[in-house]
């Protein structure tokens, strides 16, 4: 298995551009998440989905767009890039939906700069 | 809002030595707690989780240790290699949250040859 895989691993953009940060697992895992790391800061949830068709809200979620088609992929789209949006972008994974104590597996994340 | 925080944000010891790293959490519903380990440009990897019905779990070279009393939670290498040097991170989670997980800052350790 692949595990959690995340394309692409670095990016630059201008502001106002637009941009799909892909996400994909082959572990069949039903909950998958996107992160933002900054420096100083853990793990901010932007938005996380229990299954396929079905996505919500995290934490920070303003500013970007997520759809989950399908259970592997879980496409985080930024709609028109901000500079508050450089940062480090993680997707992870989870077993099952809405379960409590299942382990998060990370992808190796994206990093992206927006000018 | 829910707050991880860890004590130290920066941790040096000397190969071979024990490492402990703390870390408290401020929700005491929080009962699933992760310890990740995090390398330069790399994504978190999962080292050691801990219900909130156990007080200690042992790993390969790793005891976390968990005080619900003082909502504090604490992770220990032993014998630690220059391969520990990373950003650890604990990360709480509550029953009725299901999958959703907080995370605290880091803290960074180096190790010393």
């Amino acid at each position: 298995n692949a595990g959690v895989t995340q394309t692409p691993k670095f990016q630059v953009l201008k502001t106002g551009q637009s941009m799909t940060l892909q996400c994909a697992q082959d572990m069949n895992h039903e909950y998958m998440s996107w992160y933002r790391q900054d420096p100083g800061m853990g793990l901010r949830l932007i938005h996380y989905s229990v299954g396929a068709g079905i996505t919500d809200q995290g934490e920070v979620p303003n500013g970007y767009n997520v759809s989950r088609s399908t259970t592997e992929d879980f496409p985080l789209r930024l709609l028109s890039a901000a500079p508050s949006q450089t940062s480090v972008y993680f997707c992870a994974s989870s077993r099952l939906a809405g379960a409590w104590g299942d382990t998060q597996y990370f992808g190796p994340g994206t990093r992206l700069t927006v000018l | 809002g829910e707050s991880v925080g860890l004590h130290l944000p920066t941790l040096s010891v000397q190969e071979g030595d024990n490492s402990i790293i703390n870390c408290a959490y401020s929700n005491s519903a929080s009962d699933y707690f992760i310890w990740y380990k995090q390398e330069s440009g790399k994504g978190p990897q999962f080292i050691i989780d801990i219900r909130s019905n156990m007080d200690k779990r042992q790993g390969q070279r790793v005891t976390v240790l968990l005080n619900k009393t003082v909502k504090h939670l604490s992770l220990q290498i032993a014998a630690t290699q220059p391969g520990d040097s990373a950003v650890y991170f604990c990360a709480e989670n509550m029953r009725n949250t299901g999958n959703q997980f907080y995370f605290g800052t880091g803290t960074s350790l180096t190790v010393i040859p």
